[in-house]
């Protein structure tokens, strides 16, 4: 099957820093790929959509100036949390979908922040 | 906007008892997905029903899209302990909107 990848599993950083997630589809070319967040013990939120190419589609509340998404590849997605707060510590998972005309999509392993 | 939710939030079953949780949605669906999370795990694809009372099964597990396309369902026969996760009812295109999900745990 399909295989998204991240990068940190895990990080740890202070408050006011920035923190750079990495999502990779390995075997696969994805034009678009999603980020969402979870909460512990809670389901997942889709923060935003990233377009290869352009820029990225941001649901309802999500700052786009805090979460900053760039899709320079056809493999390769960013998020930049910056200025980070306790409040953003979360696990960040990316997911693709690897056909165009496919429901399904390939999650990554997550991301997991926890900001001090 | 659409809301899904599921029932139970939790359920706690001795190891070879059945397993059922519902999803409801308060607006009708063209399709519905489920997903499975391992505890510290991402969310896995299980399975997508697109047809009015559609029913598919994938050994152990039934999954069912209501008539109205409405509510779907999954059940699992004679419970393992590799089922414990969280089970997420998931509707969507491209763009996923995942349920409140269901924790399921296994008593060996």
């Amino acid at each position: 099957g399909a295989v998204v990848s991240q990068h940190p599993s895990w990080v740890i950083c202070k408050s006011g820093t920035s923190v750079k997630i990495e999502c990779r589809s390995l075997d696969f070319q994805a034009t678009t790929m999603f980020w969402y967040r979870q909460f512990p013990k809670q389901s997942l939120m889709l923060m935003a959509t990233s377009n290869e190419g352009s820029k990225a589609t941001y649901e309802q509340g999500v700052e786009k100036d805090k979460f900053l998404i760039n899709h320079a590849s056809l493999t390769l997605s960013t998020l930049t949390v910056t200025s980070a707060h306790p409040e953003d510590s979360s696990f960040y998972i990316c997911s693709a979908r690897v056909l165009a005309n496919s429901y399904e999509q390939y999650f990554g392993p997550g991301t997991r922040l926890t900001v001090t | 906007g659409q809301q899904v939710m599921q029932i139970p939030q939790y359920q706690h079953v001795q190891e070879g008892e059945d397993f059922t949780t519902y999803c409801n949605s308060s607006t009708t669906l063209s399709n519905i997905q489920w997903y499975k999370q391992r505890p510290g795990g991402h969310p896995v694809f299980l399975i997508q029903l697109v047809k009015s009372g559609e029913v598919k099964k994938q050994k152990r597990l039934t999954f069912q899209f209501g008539e109205a396309k409405k509510n779907s369902s999954l059940h699992i026969t004679a419970t393992q302990t590799t089922d414990v996760g969280t089970y997420f009812c998931v509707f969507g295109n491209e763009k996923l909107t995942f349920g409140t999900g269901t924790r399921l745990t296994i008593i060996p």
